[in-house]
C-alpha cells in the first residue's frame, strides 16, 4: 500500500523567510509524485509532477525536488499569498490513483 | 483554462436520505475520479471511472455509493442512504492520459 507522510503539519513563516516542506513516501515502483496547493474550501490545484530521482521543477518562488525516498518543496522568499495547504501525492506501478498525504498548512505573515 | 465544475457547492441532507453530487469533467479527459476530504483530514480516494465503467474503488466506496456517466458529459456520485459520517467535502477530478488531475471546487455535504 502506498504511503505518504508530510512534515511539518503546520509552518508559520515571516514574509521573505525561505523554508522547505517534506514529503516522504513508500511505493512499489514510483510512477509519479505530485505537488498540489489547496486553498480553504477549494479543490487541490496542480503545481508539479516529478517522475525520477534527481528531477527538479520550478515555478515562481517554488521549487520541487525528488529523491528515491522523499520530495522537498522549497519556498524562496515567500509572500502572504503563498499561504495555503500544500499536498503531496504519489502514484505507483500501473495505478492511476494518486494517494495523498495530510498536507502542510503554510501561513506566511506580512 | 478549462475547469471541472461541481454542483451543488453545498448540500444539507437528513440521515438516511439519498443525495446525488454532480460533476462536469473537462471535455477531452478520459479518467474521472471522486475523492472526499473530511474536515481536517487528508484527501481520500473513493472511486475512479474509465471507459464507462469503474476501474478502481476504495474500501470506503461500499454498496451505498454508486457512480454514473449518464449522458457523456456529466459524472455523478450517488449516496443511497446517507450517514452522519458521510459529512465531508466531495471532490470530482478528471485527467487526460497519465497527466495531472484537475479538481473541481467540491461539494460540501452535511448530513444531519
Amino acid at each position: 500500500e502506498d504511503q505518504v507522510t508530510q512534515s511539518p503539519e503546520a509552518l508559520r513563516l515571516q514574509e521573505g523567510e525561505s523554508s522547505s516542506l517534506n514529503c516522504s513516501y513508500t511505493v512499489s515502483g514510483l510512477r509519479g509524485l505530485f505537488w498540489y496547493r489547496q486553498d480553504p474550501g477549494k479543490g487541490p490545484e496542480f503545481l508539479f509532477t516529478l517522475y525520477s530521482a534527481g528531477e527538479e521543477k520550478e515555478k515562481e518562488r517554488l521549487k520541487a525536488t525528488l529523491t528515491k525516498k522523499e520530495s522537498f518543496l522549497h519556498i524562496t522568499a515567500p509572500k502572504p499569498e503563498d499561504s495555503a495547504t500544500y499536498l503531496c501525492a504519489v502514484e505507483s506501478g500501473g495505478s492511476y490513483i494518486p494517494t495523498f498525504g495530510r498536507g502542510t498548512s503554510l501561513i506566511v505573515h506580512p | 483554462e478549462p475547469e471541472v465544475t461541481q454542483t451543488p457547492s453545498h448540500q444539507v441532507t437528513q440521515m438516511g436520505q439519498e443525495v446525488i453530487l454532480r460533476c462536469v469533467p473537462i471535455s477531452n479527459h478520459l479518467y474521472f475520479y471522486w475523492y472526499r476530504q473530511i474536515l481536517g483530514q487528508k484527501v481520500e480516494f473513493l472511486v475512479s471511472f474509465y471507459n464507462n465503467e469503474i476501474s478502481e474503488k476504495s474500501e470506503i466506496f461500499d454498496d451505498q455509493f454508486s457512480v454514473e456517466r449518464p449522458d457523456g458529459s456529466n459524472f455523478t456520485l450517488k449516496i443511497r442512504s446517507t450517514k452522519l459520517e458521510d459529512s465531508a467535502m466531495y471532490f470530482c477530478a478528471s485527467r487526460a492520459e497519465s497527466e495531472k488531475l484537475f479538481f473541481g471546487s467540491g461539494t460540501q455535504l452535511s448530513v444531519l
